[in-house]
């Protein structure tokens, strides 16, 4: 069965650096998207980032970047010079490409704390 | 903006009574989905629909009902509330931006408590 395993519930960064979240999956779908989303103390999920199974590159959006290691079976998170608006909680997700139907299986999320 | 709308936004209710959220949606996506946000847990998907008057299960159904009539309109039902569905609940739908895949846009939310 599809699994997303987020083992930091609470990180904290020093302004300007860069943090990595940690992601870890179970599939035995060779297709699927992985996707990371971003939770503020106001309550709304926020879309960041995804990457394919396939995708050759690891993806990349302004300062968020996903460090995609396929053997792993990982999808961790980079955030490069942290802002203090980035304190949120964070959630990767997995969409398995053998279901046309879109869900989406979440992890149990990361706080992220950025110390000014 | 996904043009999603979450209504009520906070609810208080009483167990054993019935519980109807909305989720409204002015973009026509035919994917729309009901999740519960509970601590330690993430989001776990409640049911989801494919279209008007297709629906089906998700991870965490028991004890709700959902209809969609109308492609914009999808409706979350609690017939009889319990203490453990106090929740914030979700709306989603999928939505394809040029050059990207499907991706899950949220709705603002709706914090259900049930006394």
């Amino acid at each position: 069965a599809q699994k997303i395993t987020q083992t930091q519930p609470g990180m904290f960064v020093q302004e300007k650096e860069a943090v990595t979240l940690d992601c870890t999956y179970d599939t035995s779908d060779p297709s699927y998207g992985l996707f990371w989303y971003k939770q503020p103390s106001s309550g709304e999920m926020i879309f960041l980032i995804y990457q394919g199974s396939y995708d050759q590159q690891n993806a990349t959006e302004g300062r968020y970047s996903l460090n995609f290691q396929k053997a792993r079976k990982s999808a961790n998170l980079v955030i490069s010079a942290s802002q203090l608006g980035d304190s949120a909680m964070y959630f990767c997700a997995m969409r398995e490409g053998g279901s046309n139907t879109g869900k989406l299986i979440f992890g149990q999320g990361t706080t992220l704390q950025v110390k000014p | 903006d996904a043009g999603i709308t979450q209504s009520p936004r906070h609810k208080v209710t009483e167990t054993g009574t019935p519980v109807t959220l909305r989720c409204h949606q002015t973009e026509n996506h035919r994917y729309m989905y009901w999740y519960r946000q509970d601590p330690g847990h993430g989001l776990r998907l409640i049911h989801y629909s494919y279209g008007v008057k297709d629906t089906d299960k998700g991870e965490v159904s028991d004890g709700y009902s959902v209809s969609r009539s109308k492609t914009e309109d999808f409706l979350l039902t609690l017939e009889s509330a319990t203490s453990s569905q106090t929740s914030v609940y979700f709306c989603a739908i999928n939505k394809r931006l040029e050059g990207s895949t499907d991706t899950q846009y949220f709705g603002p939310g709706t914090r259900l408590t049930v006394l």
